[in-house]
């Protein structure tokens, strides 16, 4: 079973407007660790956000935040105010504790429309 | 800039060749994670070491092996090259607790012809 999935392969967003890439994520383990990373088509991978499983409230870095919502196994990343340099690929990714790798989604790719 | 180095940014080889990837983590992480990015098969993670010593394997081929060596740095090595192999290969580093996040190189771009 995947691990974590992401079923927008596309998203379009109108500049300046917010945007929620979807993502979940299948784990029996109580302790884990949510991360979000962005791909412009430069190609090296930036780090996002983290949420970690115990944290109460959503993780928030700047314009983005994430929509952690534990029982319905969802991670969803907004992007508000976005902005043209926006347009990249998203991936969401999971680490289980003793696991020594992230599990990384199939990404979306996001546009953003001037 | 996350920290984390990887030489070199671009690779054209031919198959049945050996190329060396090379990593320098970032500054005081102990952990490196190398991973395969291919069109078809998205982000594979293929081996992680962890001050020198592997501590976990993921999906990699025989034909590939990488090591840690004393100032942390690691090299990925890919031999009897074959065009599937073709791929953007990263190199991760953090701090090794779980709940850390991994801080990407720049990739190398491996184009086997």
């Amino acid at each position: 079973a995947q691990k974590i999935t992401q079923t927008q392969p596309g998203m379009f967003v109108q500049e300046k407007e917010a945007v929620t890439l979807d993502c979940t994520y299948d784990t029996s383990d109580p302790s884990y660790g949510l991360f979000w990373y962005k791909q412009p088509s430069s190609g090296e991978m930036i780090f996002l956000i983290y949420q970690g499983s115990y944290d109460q409230q959503n993780a928030t870095e700047g314009r983005y935040s994430l929509n952690f919502q534990k029982a319905r196994k969802s991670a969803n990343l907004v992007i508000s105010a976005s902005q043209l340099g926006d347009s990249a690929m998203y991936f969401c990714a999971m680490r289980e504790p003793g696991a020594n790798n992230l599990f990384f989604g199939t990404g979306t790719r996001l546009t953003v429309i001037p | 800039d996350s920290g984390v180095t990887q030489t070199p940014k671009h690779l054209i080889t031919a198959t049945g060749q050996r190329v060396t990837l090379r990593c320098s983590p970032r500054s005081g992480d102990l952990s490196v994670y190398w991973y395969q990015q291919s069109l078809d098969q998205g982000l594979q993670f293929l081996i992680q070491y962890y001050n020198g010593e592997e501590r976990a394997k993921g999906n990699i081929l025989e034909r590939f092996s990488a090591q840690q060596f004393p100032d942390l740095h690691s090299e990925l090595n890919l031999s009897s090259l074959e065009l599937g192999d073709s791929a953007l290969y990263f190199c991760a580093s953090s701090g090794g607790t779980e709940n850390t996040e991994a801080f990407f190189g720049q990739g190398t771009r491996l184009t086997v012809v």
